[in-house]
């Protein structure tokens, strides 16, 4: 199993621009989850997917934050436009069906950087 | 606002000696209960999930679980200087929601 699959391992933009992570989920987990790790705020849920569909985005910071799961295998979290107040590090995780409940595997992350 | 509440650290321990790091959780009803290890630069790793009252053990590492006092520990025996690195608390709510809200977590250093 290769798990939890994420690129860009590293992002540097600047200012104004458009950012585009990526995350493919293991094989079979049907519930992926967005979360943003910096040394202030500790990991924060941004969002979660369950079965491809939007459940809680009460964690997304503002309109410019957007993400999607077209399918089952890959989801993107958009940042436009991108800000210095941005930059951290964002993980994406994903976990088995209902009943089978043990926690979440991460991918490896993204570390962003807005100058 | 559920919240999950660690101690920053940092914790120093000697090498062989016993770890203890504590939890504590706002919401009453929550279900489960993970740990997670995180090296510095790395993305978090499942160590310990504890589900019930009382202790749950795993090798070197004990979960313990106290409901009633809203509040959850590990502890890890004979630690390493491997074992050096930031313990996150993570609690889900149950139900049909998956969400984990997490600690800040505690800064473990282990002394060789």
């Amino acid at each position: 199993d290769a798990g939890v699959i994420q690129s860009p391992r590293h992002e540097v933009t600047e200012m104004g621009q458009e950012v585009t992570l990526r995350c493919k989920p293991i094989s079979g987990h049907n519930s992926l989850f967005w979360y943003r790790q910096t040394m202030m705020r500790g990991l924060e849920l941004l969002i979660y997917f369950n079965n491809n569909v939007p459940i809680d985005d009460s964690g997304m910071p503002e309109d410019r934050f957007s993400a999607k799961m077209p399918n089952a295998s890959f989801s993107t979290l958009k940042i436009q436009p991108s800000e210095p107040r941005d930059s951290a590090v964002y993980f994406c995780a994903s976990t088995y069906p209902p009943g089978d409940y043990n926690g979440y595997t991460f991918g490896s992350g993204t570390r962003l950087t807005v100058v | 606002q559920k919240e999950v509440e660690q101690n920053s650290g940092p914790l120093s321990v000697p090498e062989g000696a016993i770890a203890s790091l504590n939890c504590t959780y706002s919401d009453r009803g929550s279900q489960s209960f993970f740990w997670y290890r995180q090296y510095s630069g790395k993305s978090p790793e499942l160590i310990m999930s504890i589900y019930s009252n009382g202790d749950k053990e795993d090798g070197r590492f004990t979960a313990q679980l106290n409901k009633a006092s809203q509040y959850v520990s590990l502890l890890i025996r004979d630690s390493q200087p491997s074992d050096s690195a930031t313990y996150l608390c993570a609690v889900n709510s149950g139900g049909s929601n998956y969400k984990l809200t997490f600690g800040k977590g505690t800064l473990l250093t282990v002394n060789p």
